[in-house]
């Protein structure tokens, strides 16, 4: 059974611009969850989609959004990058029983 | 707030040596716990989950257990191979999607 996927792997944007970062859950999973993780913060929880819809939401601003396909893939969008955005987002799928939450390889971005 | 703190930050042990990796959390809305392993530049790896106190799992060198109000991840006989950031986090909320992460302990195994 094939992992999460990620796209990109690493990414290089400038202050202003705006990312788009994609995933592809493990065949079968619906729920797809966003972290963003920095040495400062550690992991910190962005959203939660599940069958399309936002399910649960973190504490960041406005810029940092998502949406999730019929497929389940999912995609999170960052506007107006900022130089503090530069981290490792990593993207999960949760197992329809909950008990397990799997990690893609994450996408690193650096915001220049 | 919720919140999950993971003790010691790092630790650096001999091949062989033993030792227990804690975590403690808020208890109050906390419906479980998972334990991962994450090596540098990679995805976290699930090792765990866990619910009830007193629950214990084992993995090869790896046993976790859980109380009423803190996880333990013993790791029994280490090698190099077993260095890496071991990551607890806690389930809140009304799903498995939304976690709260520990810091993370840092495993320095050396032969």
């Amino acid at each position: 059974k094939a992992g999460v996927t990620q796209t990109p792997r690493y990414l290089i944007k400038t202050r202003g611009q705006q990312v788009t970062l994609s995933c592809s859950p493990i065949s079968g999973h619906r729920s797809v969850s966003w972290y963003q993780q920095t040495p400062g913060q550690g992991l910190q929880f962005l959203f939660e989609y599940f069958s399309e819809t936002q399910r649960n939401k973190g504490n960041f601003p406005g810029r940092f959004s998502g949406r999730q396909f019929s497929n389940s893939r999912s995609e999170m969008n960052v506007s107006t990058l900022e130089l503090g955005d530069s981290a490792l987002y990593l993207c999960a799928s949760t197992s329809g029983s909950g008990e397990t939450q799997y990690f893609g390889p994450g996408t690193r971005l650096l915001v220049l | 707030e919720d919140q999950v703190t993971q003790s010691p930050e790092a630790l650096r042990l001999q091949e062989g040596e033993s030792s227990s990796l804690n975590c403690s959390y808020t208890v109050s809305g906390l419906r479980g716990l998972f334990w991962y392993r994450q090596d540098p530049g990679k995805g976290p790896e699930f090792l765990f989950t866990l619910y009830s106190a007193g629950e214990e799992k084992e993995k090869e060198r790896l046993k976790a257990t859980l109380t009423k109000k803190e996880s333990f991840l013993h790791i029994t006989a280490p090698k190099p191979e077993d260095s890496a950031t071991y990551l607890c986090a806690g389930i809140y909320g009304g799903s498995q999607g939304n976690l709260i992460f520990g810091k993370g302990t840092k495993l320095s195994v050396k032969p």
